[in-house]
């Protein structure tokens, strides 16, 4: 009964190299997020889907791609890996009611970049 | 942008102690307000939330976080540590844009 799921749990890869991390969401919410969390656990979003249309994308390299698919599913395309993008990334999902959603969070994908 | 300040990253106490975190932030509209808490190696998960009404929030596991307005902070508290409460804490804040803006963190070790 796992409310948001992320797969792979961790990622090592060479620079250069193409991935998705892909993410799953079964509580009916219209929302989803993704979230990098750098080595200082600093958290910073990156980019935000309601039902399917992208309504936040922050200041990040166009080599991240999100795809939804549907509303409860939103992936993440990396495009040439770079070692800077050696992160944990977070997928959340919340409900569309601005006043009181509240964001359920991911386990974590651990992306680390050779 | 909004921005949230969390002082003190590194915390250490004892078992016992009590426990305060700051957090302040400075977007003036209407704000939601979140504490969540990433222990070591597992996903963010929330202790609590403050939307409206009554500004001291209980949240679980003996947490509590008073909102106050005119200082723009969510300060969270708890009067009796645990060790099983080492973790990294985080406040953050959600605007009229639906944005959810975190602070740094503040990295509390408790120690037995």
């Amino acid at each position: 009964d796992t409310a948001v799921s992320q797969t792979p749990k961790y990622l090592v890869t060479q620079m250069g190299n193409d991935k998705s991390i892909k993410c799953e969401q079964n509580l009916g919410h219209d929302t989803m997020y993704w979230y990098k969390q750098d080595s200082k656990k600093f958290l910073k979003i990156m980019f935000s889907y309601n039902n399917k249309e992208l309504i936040i994308n922050e200041t990040v390299p166009n080599r991240f791609s999100p795809k939804s698919p549907d509303k409860a599913h939103l992936n993440l395309h990396i495009n040439s890996l770079e070692l800077g993008d050696s992160a944990v990334y977070f997928c959340a999902s919340s409900p569309w009611d601005r006043d009181y959603n509240e964001q359920f969070f991911g386990p974590g994908t651990r992306l680390t970049v050779l | 942008a909004q921005s949230v300040s969390q002082h003190n990253h590194h915390v250490i106490l004892s078992e016992a102690a009590s426990l305060e975190l700051g957090c302040n932030y400075s977007y003036g509209g209407t704000v939601n307000l979140f504490w969540y808490v990433q222990y070591p190696g597992q996903h963010l998960q929330l202790l609590l939330k403050y939307f409206s009404g009554d500004p001291l929030v209980k949240g679980i596991k003996g947490f509590e976080a008073e909102f106050i307005k005119s200082k723009f902070s969510f300060n969270l508290r708890k009067p009796s540590v645990q060790w099983s409460d080492t973790a990294e804490y985080f406040c953050a804040v959600k605007d009229g844009n639906n944005r959810l803006a975190f602070g740094k963190g503040n990295q509390v070790v408790v120690i037995p």
